[in-house]
């Protein structure tokens, strides 16, 4: 994918409010997807996975959207808090790889 | 603790000098990973162990770049003749069984700056 270097894309939303962080992907043979949560200065923190066999999938205050047709996934966070401004990414590996292939992220900043 | 530790935390280096980075993953975990993140980007893979053997090095960028997980637990990350692109946080991931479609628990990473 392409490199945004240091200029991540931003979102700032206001306390309360929902969020959405969108993620493209390129390997149409991906069937697994995982959003981490990475607070400055600490290690990647899963928050939700979702498989290619469904489209959407809720955890606590988060949605998971995947749209296979046009390679799209998309995180939801309801009722966004200060403590969810962070970095967020999506990963996606296939069945025949070893490895997970990050997005490059999505900075979130919640306005108190 | 029960998460995954890495060793320094922070390590600068002149160029030239070589460097190494420790892993401690998860009591049990089969599989580990080693990935490179530079500032402000995603991490890339580096490598990946499943027990002490090394199944996949692909992502390693150099021959300068070594990896090693003896015993099956813990790992180092070496680093030969560092050089300023090699500059970035370097991440471990451990996983209970195998690297597909499972969740990988991330370790603080180590802040490697090469001066």
């Amino acid at each position: 994918g392409e490199s945004v270097g240091l200029h991540l894309p931003t979102l700032s939303v206001q306390e309360g409010d929902n969020s959405i962080i969108n993620c493209a992907y390129s390997n149409s043979a991906s069937d697994y997807f995982i959003w981490y949560k990475q607070e400055s200065g600490k290690g990647p923190q899963f928050i939700i996975d979702i498989r290619s066999n469904m489209d959407k999938r809720q955890g606590q205050r988060v949605t998971v959207l995947l749209n296979k047709t046009v390679k799209h996934l998309s995180l939801q966070i309801a009722a966004t808090q200060p403590g969810d401004s962070a970095v967020y990414f999506c990963a996606e590996n296939s069945l025949t790889g070893n490895q997970f292939y990050f997005g490059t992220g999505t900075s979130l900043t919640v306005i108190p | 603790g029960a998460g995954v530790s890495q060793s320094p935390r922070y390590k600068v280096a002149k160029r030239g000098q070589d460097v190494a980075l420790r892993c401690d993953p998860i009591s049990g975990h089969v599989s580990l990973f080693w990935y490179q993140q530079a500032l402000g980007q995603g991490p890339e893979f580096l490598t990946y162990f499943q027990n002490e053997a090394q199944l996949d090095k692909s992502g390693l960028p150099s021959d300068r770049f070594f990896a090693e997980r003896p015993e099956g637990s813990v790992s180092t990350l070496k680093i030969q003749r560092t050089q300023q692109e090699d500059s970035a946080v370097y991440l471990c991931a451990s996983s209970l069984n195998g690297p597909l479609r499972v969740e990988q628990y991330f370790g603080p990473g180590t802040r490697l700056t090469v001066t």
